[in-house]
């Protein structure tokens, strides 16, 4: 089975921008979870998306939103970016078993 | 709210020696407990998880132990090896619909000298 994969992988963008990241999950998989990824704060849950619904939803402003279509793949959107916003984005895929399985990231710098 | 506390942040071992990582968290309703291990650039990924009906797991050099009335769970890494250096996060969650929410500790760097 394919891996998660995460389209693109790198972005720069700046400040006032608005950003769409990818997540294509495990072939099977219908759980899609984000993750931001920063030096300071460690890995922070964003929200998770289950069978096109989201089902559970982190501390973040509502600037940060996602969706997940028919196929299990998720987007997430940032918009009006902030400096503070440059981060790596990691999403999550999660099968029947529970375990969530990394995706490699996109990597935004917010200038 | 939700919270995951882990020590230590940074840790440095000589090959071969054993090393133990620990976290605590707040969530009593949490049953779930996976620990990652994300090399340099690299995605996370999952290196053994437990779940709440189980008090210790084991996969070769690696192990996890939970102790659920003081809301404890440990990695126990043994025979280090240079390419165990990493940095691990230790993470809790509820089974079932909330799966999919982890709550990661802050990471702890690993450093096996040869």
């Amino acid at each position: 089975k394919a891996g998660v994969t995460q389209t693109p992988r790198y972005l720069i963008k700046t400040r006032g921008q608005q950003v769409t990241l990818s997540c294509s999950p495990i072939s099977g998989h219908r759980s899609v979870s984000w993750y931001q990824q920063t030096p300071g704060q460690g890995l922070q849950f964003l929200f998770e998306y289950f069978s096109e619904t989201q089902r559970n939803k982190g501390n973040f402003p509502g600037r940060f939103s996602g969706r997940q279509f028919s196929n299990s793949r998720s987007e997430m959107n940032v918009s009006t970016l902030e400096l503070g916003d440059s981060a790596l984005y990691l999403c999550a895929s999660g099968g029947g078993y529970n375990e969530q399985f990394f995706g490699p990231g996109t990597r935004l710098t917010v200038l | 709210g939700e919270n995951v506390e882990q020590h230590p942040s940074t840790l440095s071992v000589q090959e071969g020696d054993s090393a133990v990582i620990k976290c605590t968290y707040s969530d009593s309703a949490s049953n779930y407990f996976p620990w990652y291990k994300q090399e340099l650039g690299k995605r996370p990924q999952l290196i053994i998880d437990i779940r709440s009906n189980v008090g210790e797991k084991k996969d070769q050099r690696i192990a996890v132990t939970l102790n659920k009335t003081a809301k404890h769970f440990s990695l126990h890494i043994t025979e280090t090896q240079p390419e165990d250096s990493a940095v691990y996060f230790c993470a809790a969650s509820r089974l079932g619909g909330n799966t999919g929410k982890l709550i990661f500790g802050q990471g702890t760097t690993l450093q096996v000298k040869p």
